[in-house]
């Protein structure tokens, strides 16, 4: 089945550590491809994306992205991580009729 | 910017009730989304429109309508609600390339 998966639900790891969330999709094509974070009780913010072109992307707050055709992946990283990156993050990809799929999203807890 | 606005943060509402959550976004966006996110299950699609008046059925329609009578508007309703409607809804508009952006999104609670 076709899908957007998101293999870690919750990730714990503390400030000034390295960080990477894992993502990876399941579409024939290479689809567009968006990261986005979501704060305690708001809206989505996307961090980055990825349509074509350079595999590594950069985005917001410091967060960096490669996608990898031959793992179909999309892993989120961060050399750095701050306490303010506490938050959940979700994987995305644009289909061709104009829909867009989540991943069940990764809860990231820092700790001090 | 652009700005997407839910006109309820939080809404409690009774089993039977009608209920309508409305979105508004103010970039001319052709494509509209309303979304339901639930711990562990991410965000699902309920419905999205790519016009006024067009309407397309996402991966969980059921007890849901949708309706987009100008651009900038889509509105979201529960024909009857029911507990197990109780969630967050979010609604996103997107233009070039589904690049979506999102609204602050609507915790409801139907008691």
């Amino acid at each position: 089945a076709q899908s957007v998966t998101q293999p870690d639900i919750h990730i714990t790891v503390s400030e000034g550590a390295s960080l990477e969330l894992r993502c990876n999709y399941s579409y024939g094509a290479t689809p567009y491809l968006f990261w986005y974070v979501q704060s305690p009780g708001q809206g989505l913010q996307l961090l980055l994306k990825y349509f074509s072109g350079d595999t590594l992307v950069q985005g917001i707050k410091g967060f960096e992205a490669e996608f990898k055709r031959s793992q179909s992946s999309f892993n989120l990283r961060k050399p750095s991580v701050h306490w303010s990156d506490a938050a959940e993050y979700f994987c995305a990809v644009g289909l061709n009729n104009n829909d867009m799929r989540f991943g069940a999203g990764t809860r990231l807890t820092v700790k001090p | 910017d652009v700005k997407v606005t839910q006109s309820s943060r939080y809404l409690v509402k009774r089993t039977g009730e009608k209920v309508f959550l409305e979105c508004v976004q103010d970039m001319d966006h052709e494509n509209m989304f309303w979304y339901r996110q639930d711990p562990g299950l991410g965000l699902r699609l309920i419905y999205f429109s790519y016009d006024v008046k067009m309407k397309e059925k996402g991966d969980i329609p059921e007890g849901y309508s949708v309706s987009r009578e100008k651009k900038e508007r889509f509105s979201l309703i529960l024909e009857s609600a029911s507990t197990n409607q109780t969630s967050m809804y979010l609604c996103a508009s997107s233009s070039f390339r589904f690049e979506s952006f999102f609204g602050q999104g609507t915790r409801l609670t139907v008691v």
